[in-house]
C-alpha cells in the first residue's frame, strides 16, 4: 500500500542554519504531496503542497519539490528561526484509492538561538 | 470565527464516566474527520464523515461513537475508556472527500484516569 518515510529526529539546528527534512513516498499512482506543520499545543497546519511531478510547493521560507524519479518530497529552508520548532508531517493523497490522506510519523525540529 | 474549532480544549476523565468532544468547522466543507495522536505513534485516522454519512470506521473500538448532526458538526462521543485512550484528539475537515488538503482544529487533549 501507500506509504511515507520521513526522516526521523529530533533535528537540532541553531538558527539561520539550512533545513533539510527527508521525506520519500511508495504509491501507485499520482498523488498529491503535502508537509503540514503543528507547532506545540496546536494542530496540524497545512505549510506547502504540490500536486504534480516537478512542481514546487513553498510558504514561509520554506520549499518541496515533487521528484518523482527518487519519489522524494524534502522539505527546505534557507534560514531557520527559533519560531520554526515544531514538529513537521510529510503526507499524501491519492485520488481513488481509499481519498485518505497518509502521514509520515513526524520529525520534530528544534532551533536553538 | 473561522476555520476549525474543538471544545473542549483539554479533558479529564475516569473510566466510568461519559464525556463528548465537539467539532465545528466554518469552511463550508463537506468533510470531516476524526484523528488520535499519540505519543511516539503515527497519527491514526478514526472516522470520516462526508455529507454528514460515515463512509469509514478504521477499526475503532465501540466506546468511541462519533455522530455528525450537519456538515458543520462532529462530535465524538466518549465513554468507558481506558488509560490507554489517552492522547491528543484531532478534527479536521475538507472541501470534500478525497485528495483534498485538510484543515485541523487545536485538538483535544484527553486524559483518563
Amino acid at each position: 500500500g501507500d506509504s511515507v518515510t520521513q526522516m526521523e529526529g529530533p533535528v537540532t539546528l541553531s538558527e539561520e542554519a539550512f533545513l533539510t527534512i527527508n521525506c520519500t513516498y511508495t504509491a501507485t499512482g499520482y498523488p498529491s504531496l503535502f508537509w503540514y506543520v503543528q507547532y506545540p499545543g496546536e494542530g496540524l497546519q497545512l505549510l506547502l503542497k504540490a500536486t504534480k511531478a516537478d512542481d514546487k510547493g513553498s510558504n514561509k521560507g520554506f520549499e518541496a519539490t515533487y521528484r518523482k524519479e527518487t519519489t522524494s518530497f524534502h522539505l527546505e529552508k534557507g534560514s531557520v528561526q527559533v519560531s520554526d520548532s515544531a514538529v513537521y508531517f510529510c503526507a499524501l493523497s491519492e485520488w481513488n484509492r481509499d481519498d485518505k490522506i497518509i502521514f509520515g510519523k513526524g520529525t520534530r525540529l528544534h532551533i536553538l538561538p | 470565527e473561522t476555520g476549525v474549532t474543538q471544545t473542549p480544549r483539554h479533558l479529564v476523565m475516569g473510566m466510568t464516566n461519559k464525556k463528548s468532544l465537539k467539532c465545528e468547522q466554518h469552511l463550508g466543507h463537506n468533510a470531516m474527520y476524526w484523528y488520535k495522536q499519540s505519543a511516539k505513534k503515527p497519527l491514526e485516522l478514526m472516522f470520516v464523515y462526508s455529507l454528514e454519512e460515515r463512509v469509514e470506521n478504521n477499526s475503532v473500538p465501540s466506546r468511541f461513537s462519533p455522530e455528525c448532526p450537519n456538515s458543520s458538526h462532529l462530535f465524538l462521543h466518549l465513554h468507558t475508556l481506558q488509560p490507554e485512550d489517552s492522547a491528543l484528539y484531532l478534527c479536521a475537515s475538507s472541501q470534500a472527500r478525497g485528495a483534498y488538503e485538510q484543515y485541523f482544529g487545536p485538538g483535544t487533549r484527553l486524559t483518563v484516569t
